[in-house]
């Protein structure tokens, strides 16, 4: 099982431009989230899907858009990036909400810098 | 909405030193606990995690976290540190029943050989 992975790895925008990065599992988990990670202040949460369909906004949801068209996958996409969303983008997933599912599995990373 | 708080977010160690980091939550319910470890370049990985039982758990790499459900508190430990523990760790919380977790800010840790 490869677990949670992301692409790309390394991005560079420029001001304005869009992107989407890809999350996909192999587990077969029911949730998946995407973080960003900035200096000092841990991970927060963007958005976030409880099922193949679903999304629904985390605590910064601004300037992102996300879907969940297949079970394995969650895209999160940038439509117009600005410098403030320069940060490391971790996508995770878990199998549900009672006991030792809640444990959630993260994948690399996306290292996003915009110019 | 649960929120988490870690102290001291810089801590620099010599090797064999004891390690504590505080965690603490705000959440009146019943919780999932969790520690997650970053090392430098890499994503995170669970260290350990508490849902029931023995408020004293062990993880992996000699780490050990105890829940003290009258402080709200979740501290890390580790009674020997080697200078491959440098990582960044992080404290997460979620309400039973509730998919969201809530992460600390992190404790940037570096051991010094």
């Amino acid at each position: 099982n490869a677990g949670v992975t992301q692409t790309p790895k390394f991005r560079v925008l420029k001001t304005g431009q869009s992107m989407t990065l890809l999350c996909a599992q192999d587990m077969n988990h029911e949730y998946m989230y995407w973080y960003r990670q900035d200096p000092g202040m841990g991970l927060r949460l963007i958005h976030y899907s409880v099922g193949e369909g679903t999304t629904a906004k985390g605590e910064v949801p601004d300037g992102y858009n996300v879907s969940r068209l297949k079970k394995q996958n969650f895209l999160l996409g940038l439509e117009s990036a600005a410098p403030s969303q320069t940060s490391v983008y971790f996508c995770a997933s878990n199998r549900g909400t009672s006991g030792t599912y809640n444990e959630q599995f993260f994948g690399p990373g996306t290292r996003l810098t915009v110019l | 909405a649960q929120s988490v708080s870690q102290h001291n977010h810089h801590v620099i160690l010599s090797e064999a030193a004891s390690l504590e980091l505080g965690c603490n939550y705000s959440y009146g319910g019943t919780v999932n606990l969790f520690w997650y470890v970053q090392y430098p370049g890499q994503h995170l990985q669970l260290l350990l995690k508490y849902f029931s039982g023995d408020p004293l758990v062990k993880g992996i790499k000699g780490f050990e976290a105890e829940f003290i459900k009258s402080k709200f508190s979740f501290n890390l430990r580790k009674p020997s540190v080697q200078w491959s523990d440098t990582a960044e760790y992080f404290c997460a919380v979620n309400a039973r029943g509730n998919n969201r977790l809530a992460f600390g800010k992190g404790n940037q840790v570096v051991v010094i050989p």
